[in-house]
């Protein structure tokens, strides 16, 4: 058990939908990262908060968007869904305050997604 | 060109094999490499992390980086059954940075 809990583990909707993934990070971990993860694109980044700003983004829709709340858990919205955007999505934490970080993250079990 | 690169595989190998795992990677900056390694359905768990050029062994585990080449290896000694997964290197620049992953390799281990 990495210590980063995801909801819901899958979700089943139509094109057109809206979706929110949530994110518990790890205990007194500051940074939340997302991933999309798809059989033809491998593990792709999308957005990093660090102590509730964003800190990086990658290849993120503009349909897609996340946030990182004070109590540290996260949240990414997905809107008008296409069939593509059937995916895992997996948050990830690391970053402890006060501690020589590595840069290690750790993983939740992922969201699946799945768009019809 | 993508940031990190691997081959997809599959590679399958018999019990017992040295398997050697290669990423390549075109980001300079990077400082910090990890290996992931990820089950079917799972999420990716860290198996080695290394700092700037050099060799780290854990148990069966041997990770190198050579930084003058951006090369990134992982060796498996006496491979296992248990072994079978994909594997995921990843780089980033700092600790705090966005960590960005190869595709990953498929890796069978046959009884």
């Amino acid at each position: 058990d990495s210590g980063v809990t995801q909801t819901p583990k899958h979700l089943i909707t139509a094109t057109g939908q809206r979706v929110t993934l949530r994110c518990s990070p790890r205990s007194g971990d500051l940074s939340v990262y997302w991933y999309q993860q798809s059989l033809d694109q491998g593990l792709q980044f999308l957005i990093q908060y660090y102590n509730g700003e964003e800190r990086a983004k990658g290849n993120i829709l503009e349909r897609f968007s996340a946030q990182q709340f004070p109590d540290l858990h996260s949240e990414l919205n997905l809107s008008s869904l296409e069939l593509g955007d059937s995916a895992l999505y997996f948050c990830a934490s690391s970053a402890k305050a006060g501690l020589l970080n590595t840069g290690e993250l750790f993983f939740g079990e992922g969201s699946r997604l799945t768009v019809l | 060109q993508k940031e990190v690169e691997q081959d997809p595989g599959p590679l399958s190998v018999p019990e017992g094999a040295i398997v050697s795992l290669n990423c390549t990677y075109s980001n300079s900056a990077f400082q910090y490499f990890m290996w992931y390694r990820q089950y079917s359905r799972k999420g990716p768990e860290l198996l080695m992390y290394t700092y700037s050029s050099g060799n780290k062994e854990d148990g069966r585990f041997t990770a190198q980086v050579d930084k003058s080449s951006k090369y990134i290896s992982l060796f498996i000694r006496d491979s296992q059954p248990s072994d079978s997964a994909t594997y995921l290197c990843a780089g980033t620049k700092t600790s705090y940075d966005k960590v960005i992953f190869g595709p990953g390799t498929s890796l069978s281990v046959i009884p």
